[in-house]
């Protein structure tokens, strides 16, 4: 059974430029959010998708969007990347009648230089 | 506003000792507390989870916590300390309502001294 795969693992990116990342959930789940833990902090919650549509989203810029495809799985494009941005992107699935039960990919470290 | 307090940046333990790592919470109604364990340039390994029931909650690789409602605690266990143990753990708090995101505590590192 398939845990959360995420793609790329690494990606370099220069500033100003956009960048898109991609999530498959864990097999049987069918919401998928987002999260960037940049160095030494916490996972900061970006967007979570269920149904296809952004269901709630964090204290992020619009340059951060998503989209969720009709078999789940999910991307994140971030436009006008910034320095800022270089974090490892995480992609947590669960399933919406069980809502507690987070599985997390391996993330996707992006370097914007 | 939910929030989590790690206030421990690292906690160092020697082989074979007890070990605790703090968490305190601030959510509005009752909580759902999770502790998740990251290695070096990977993602989140979920430990443990309350919901509801039993305050001490028992999880992977022989962690546990206990909720406390008073103090508005989740502390994390562990009877014998490995040096495979050593990580970075975080804490993460949310609550019963339609919001689904999870806040993270800015995490420990748990340093196992052989």
């Amino acid at each position: 059974d398939a845990g959360v795969t995420q793609s790329p693992t690494h990606l370099i990116k220069t500033r100003g430029q956009q960048v898109t990342l991609r999530c498959s959930p864990k097999s049987g789940h069918d919401t998928v959010s987002w999260y960037q833990q940049a160095l030494g902090q916490g996972p900061q919650f970006i967007f979570q998708y269920y149904e296809e549509e952004e269901r709630q989203r964090g204290n992020f810029p619009d340059r951060f969007s998503g989209h969720q495809f009709p078999n789940y799985s999910s991307e994140l494009n971030v436009n006008a990347l910034l320095l800022g941005d270089s974090a490892l992107y995480l992609c947590a699935s669960s399933l919406e009648q069980q809502s507690y039960g987070y599985t997390f990919g391996s993330g996707t470290r992006l370097t914007v230089v | 506003a939910q929030s989590v307090a790690q206030p421990e940046d690292q906690v160092n333990v020697a082989e074979g000792n007890p070990l605790t790592v703090k968490c305190t919470y601030s959510v509005s109604g009752n909580p759902y507390l999770f502790w998740y364990v990251q290695y070096p340039n990977r993602g989140l390994q979920f430990l443990l989870k309350y919901i509801t029931g039993d305050n001490l909650v028992k999880g992977s690789y022989g962690f546990e916590a206990e909720f406390n409602k008073s103090q508005t605690s989740f502390h994390l266990k562990k009877p014998s300390a490995l040096v495979s143990d050593s990580a970075l753990y975080f804490c993460a708090v949310r609550d019963h309502t339609g919001r689904r995101a999870l806040t993270f505590g800015s995490g420990t590192r748990l340093q196992v001294q052989p």
